[in-house]
């Protein structure tokens, strides 16, 4: 079983919609939890953290469940410019090693 | 400011053959790591260099593949003997792990090296 785990999609949506990724970690004793960004053929980017009691900027939401060992990502009012693989990580338990999920692609379209 | 380099972008090599992928971190971060990510997966952790040792090498596949980072900046992952399944794009990262603890160091990715084995 992989450590970090989450649907690949792709999640097809039009413009203005509301799409949530979700994602489940085998670690309890993970501490720190991420959504990174990846453009096509690009390299990953730190998109927010996720923290416990939950975090919003602008139109990204992102939740964490411990007990349920799950995080989410919420993106309200979809743009075009939102297509792109979203990269589950999870910052391995006293190290400083990412682990990270397959990604879930998402496609905006018009 | 400039961000990690990583070079060449492309590299391919055939079956058996040796290569090294270099990576220059963001002036002044201290930690860098390597990373694979092969096609339709996430990226997987190889090695983190914390300085000039390696602080964290449980990535590495096997003993075909070796990194350095001499001078503490510059790191060069070397892998021998190729083989096909060592397709993929090779990905670098630093951080400057001086936030305290409980903070997150952010990891800044490379553009990356493809690598394909013919």
């Amino acid at each position: 079983r992989k450590e970090v785990e989450q649907d690949p999609g792709p999640f097809n949506v039009p413009e203005g919609a509301t799409v949530a990724f979700n994602c489940t970690y085998s670690n309890s004793a993970s501490q720190s939890f991420f959504w990174y960004r990846q453009d096509c053929r690009k390299e990953p980017k730190l998109l927010m953290s996720v923290y416990s009691s939950g975090n919003e900027d602008g139109r990204f939401t992102a939740q964490l469940n411990r007990a349920s060992q799950y995080i989410s990502l919420l993106i309200r009012d979809s743009k075009l410019s939102d297509s792109a693989t979203y990269l589950c990580v999870v910052l391995s338990y006293n190290t400083d090693k990412l682990i990270f999920g397959t990604g879930t692609r998402l496609q905006v379209f018009p | 400011g400039a961000g990690v380099s990583q070079t060449p972008s492309n590299k391919v090599t055939e079956k058996g053959k040796y290569v090294e992928l270099r990576c220059d971190p963001i002036s002044g971060h201290t930690a860098l790591y390597w990373y694979r990510q092969s096609l339709g997966q996430g990226p997987e952790f190889l090695i983190y260099f914390q300085g000039t040792g390696a602080a964290d090498d449980s990535g590495l596949p096997n003993d075909r593949f070796f990194a350095v980072r001499p001078e503490g900046s510059v790191s060069t992952l070397k892998i021998q003997r190729t083989e096909r399944g060592d397709s993929a794009v090779y990905l670098c990262a630093s951080s400057d792990p001086t936030r305290g603890p409980g903070s997150y160091n952010e990891q800044f990715f490379g553009p990356g090296t493809r690598l394909t084995v013919l």
